[in-house]
């Protein structure tokens, strides 16, 4: 089985930040990675998929990197709406596997 | 616009069988896994299974003992079942829709979900 590990587990930042989550696989994934924002109560939303594709509706502030084994998401100006946790997820076998999430908390 | 529904008990006792069902609207997309994930309070996601239209099933090895995932494809339904249950498996109940969209697959439709308390 594949293990996703995200750093940091959390963070705080202020409304204009750029911001940076990083997703490591314990195996390599290609580009088979995808991130999800999930507010409370809610269910997640896709926001990334193939590591850097974003998904349609999501804002361009919201943008991915990375292939193999270590994944980067970024928000190049964090916004009072993105407050919210990220988890990354592979595609590339079965199971699928989640990150442990990283919750981004208002400064 | 797909949706998904999660429905069943929000009680389940301990040692017995949690049983869920996931209502589809729009079932013209073939190529996705019908997806069960769980997310206990204040947790993280769990993956638990999928099964795809033609009957490959694929569950997570943790759970894969007390697990089943099936599909009425003609009521657009996908059900889950976990046996044995425990406080442990105290959730949030997740169907989602593993899709292959532009050639990679990736959860774009969620349910709600349903949150299901294991208790005497």
């Amino acid at each position: 089985d594949i293990q996703m590990t995200q750093s940091p587990s959390s963070l705080s930042a202020s409304v204009g930040d750029r911001v940076t989550i990083t997703c490591r696989a314990s195996q390599t994934i290609s580009i088979y990675l995808n991130w999800y924002q999930q507010k409370p109560g809610t269910a997640p939303k896709l926001l990334i998929y193939a590591a850097s594709s974003l998904q349609s509706g999501v804002p361009s502030r919201f943008s991915g990197s990375g292939s193999g084994t270590d994944f980067t998401l970024t928000i190049s100006s964090l916004q009072p709406e993105d407050f919210a946790t990220y988890y990354c997820q592979q595609s590339y076998i079965m199971p699928r596997s989640f990150g442990q999430g990283t919750k981004v908390e208002i400064k | 616009q797909v949706q998904l529904q999660e429905s069943g008990p929000g009680l389940v006792k301990p040692s017995e069988t949690l049983s869920l069902t996931c209502t589809v609207s729009d079932d013209s997309n073939t190529a996705y896994y019908w997806t069960w994930i769980r997310q206990p309070p204040g947790k993280g996601l769990e993956w638990i299974g999928n099964i795809f239209k033609t009957g490959n099933i694929n569950y997570n090895p943790s759970l894969k003992s007390r697990v089943t995932i099936s599909v009425d494809t003609s009521k657009n339904q996908v059900f889950l079942r976990l046996s044995s249950v425990t406080a442990a498996d105290t959730a949030i109940y997740y169907c989602a829709k593993d899709s292959r969209g532009s050639g990679w697959y990736h959860f774009d439709y969620w349910g709600q979900g349903t949150l299901v308390t294991v208790s005497s």
